[in-house]
């Protein structure tokens, strides 16, 4: 049963220090997608990637967030320093997304998520 | 700034009841919208619309899209207390599945 695997699922931290979340996105799966959701501002897209390579991470404080997929098994987003707003529940995504014009839909299977306290 | 909007934000209904769910969008570059349910963990995907008019269904959900109008609707019949759960629509604006979420739609069905 293929799904998407997040570490740590539970993360209680304290304000400055460094968070790394790690995401094994389903083999054969070519994208990854990083989200943060919270009660203010709900799902947000914080980067993605196709093919390791990082397409957009618009979403994502760059003074202080990273995402990176050192290989197709593996991404990892870190917050260093975090801070108490980073708090949240940050979800990793992955599918096989093939471009518009081929038609279709291939859904994105969400991991079951890292819940982040910052104090 | 590309922008779902989903309403209402609670609703709480009895086992058997219908309810539907509304979500309006703008953005930029539509290609496809999305509906997710959300229970304890992370969210499922439900459905994918992309003409408008035509309904997509699945046992006693449906869902249906206006591109004119700009919004979508999930209706779901003959509620069950196995349906509560928050509702997330979703619109992709690239066609490669970078999506804007809308804050969610929490249903509770009381037995």
């Amino acid at each position: 049963d293929a799904r998407v695997t997040q570490t740590p699922r539970h993360k209680v931290t304290e304000m400055g220090q460094e968070v790394t979340m790690r995401c094994q996105p389903i083999l054969g799966h070519n994208t990854v997608f990083w989200y943060r959701q919270t009660m203010m501002q709900g799902l947000e897209l914080l980067a993605y990637f196709r093919n390791r390579a990082p397409l957009d991470d618009s979403g994502m404080p760059k003074d202080r967030f990273s995402a990176e997929m050192p290989d197709a098994t593996l991404a990892t987003l870190k917050i260093q320093p975090s801070e108490p707003r980073d708090s949240a529940v940050y979800f990793c995504a992955s599918g096989l997304v093939s471009p518009p014009t081929s038609g279709g839909y291939n859904e994105q299977f969400f991991g079951p998520g890292t819940r982040l306290t910052v104090l | 700034e590309d922008k779902v909007v989903q309403s209402p934000l609670s609703l709480v209904v009895h086992e058997g009841d219908t309810v539907t769910l509304n979500c309006s969008y703008e953005v930029t570059n539509f290609r496809s919208l999305l509906w997710y349910k959300q229970e304890k963990k992370a969210p499922t995907f439900l459905f994918m619309l992309t003409s408008s008019g035509i309904e997509k269904k699945s046992g006693r959900l449906s869902s249906i899209l206006d591109k004119k109008e700009l919004f979508s609707i999930l209706n779901i019949t003959a509620t069950q207390t196995g349906d509560s759960a928050v509702y997330l629509c979703a619109v992709d604006n690239t066609g490669f599945q970078k999506l804007v979420f809308g804050t969610g739609t929490r249903l509770l069905v009381s037995p």
